[in-house]
């Protein structure tokens, strides 16, 4: 069973059209949880970092939030410059400096 | 802040070959680096993790003498693959850690490997 489990896989939004994507994972003891923009054929480029819940951070068009379960990345009015796929990772308890990816969202916004 | 280059971008070679992957962290000391293997549509796959100064932390499943991983000072890593045969076609990617406490990788852009 995955630790880190992202939702949709794909989503298609016209632009404009505002959306969140989902990051869950199924234990305890979170130390970190970050979220990440991929570009086909690139490195992922960092774009949060969530410690606790409640917390809430943004970018432009990105806002992500972090519950106790799960964390948010709306887009707010997407343009077609935002189609990418979004990962996150997360970092638990335990002494582990390695965050766990989950498989990520292909993002594709229509003009 | 917090730039992370491989080099080369793109390499071909041919089977049974060596190939060096170097990472480098441009604006900051990396305490942590990791290699990343990346095939089309799927996740990061981690390989291996490195400190500098001492020998890399390889994944399960992952050939250590295959894939050889030096992290020489706190700004570079390099991943040689020995003896490449086609199978080991794919996109690898580096990331460095700023610091022990924020965790917070920052990745390079990677590199695509093509065994011929």
């Amino acid at each position: 069973e995955d630790q880190v489990t992202q939702s949709p896989e794909a989503l298609r939004l016209q632009e404009g059209e505002s959306s969140s994507l989902n990051c869950s994972y199924t234990v305890s003891g979170l130390r970190g949880l970050f979220w990440y923009r991929q570009d086909p054929g690139k490195g992922p480029e960092f774009l949060f970092t969530l410690y606790s819940a409640g917390e809430e951070k943004e970018k432009e068009r990105l806002k992500a939030t972090l519950t106790k379960k799960e964390s948010f990345l709306h887009i707010t009015a997407p343009k077609p410059e935002d189609s990418a796929t979004y990962l996150c990772a997360v970092r638990l308890s335990g002494g582990s400096y390695i965050p766990t990816f989950g498989r990520g969202t292909s993002l594709i916004v229509h003009p | 802040g917090a730039v992370v280059s491989q080099h080369p971008s793109w390499v071909i070679c041919k089977s049974g070959t060596s190939v060096k992957i170097e990472c480098r962290s441009l604006d900051f000391q990396a305490t942590t680096m990791f290699w990343y293997r990346q095939f089309p549509k799927q996740s990061l796959m981690l390989m291996a993790t490195s400190n500098e100064g001492s020998k890399a932390t390889y994944e399960q499943g992952v050939e250590k003498d295959k894939f050889l991983i030096n992290h020489a000072s706190l700004t570079l890593s390099t991943l040689t693959v020995t003896s490449a045969h086609p199978e080991d076609s794919s996109f690898y990617i580096c990331s460095a850690q700023t610091s022990v406490s924020s965790y917070e990788q920052y990745f390079g852009p990677g590199t695509r490997l093509t065994v011929t």
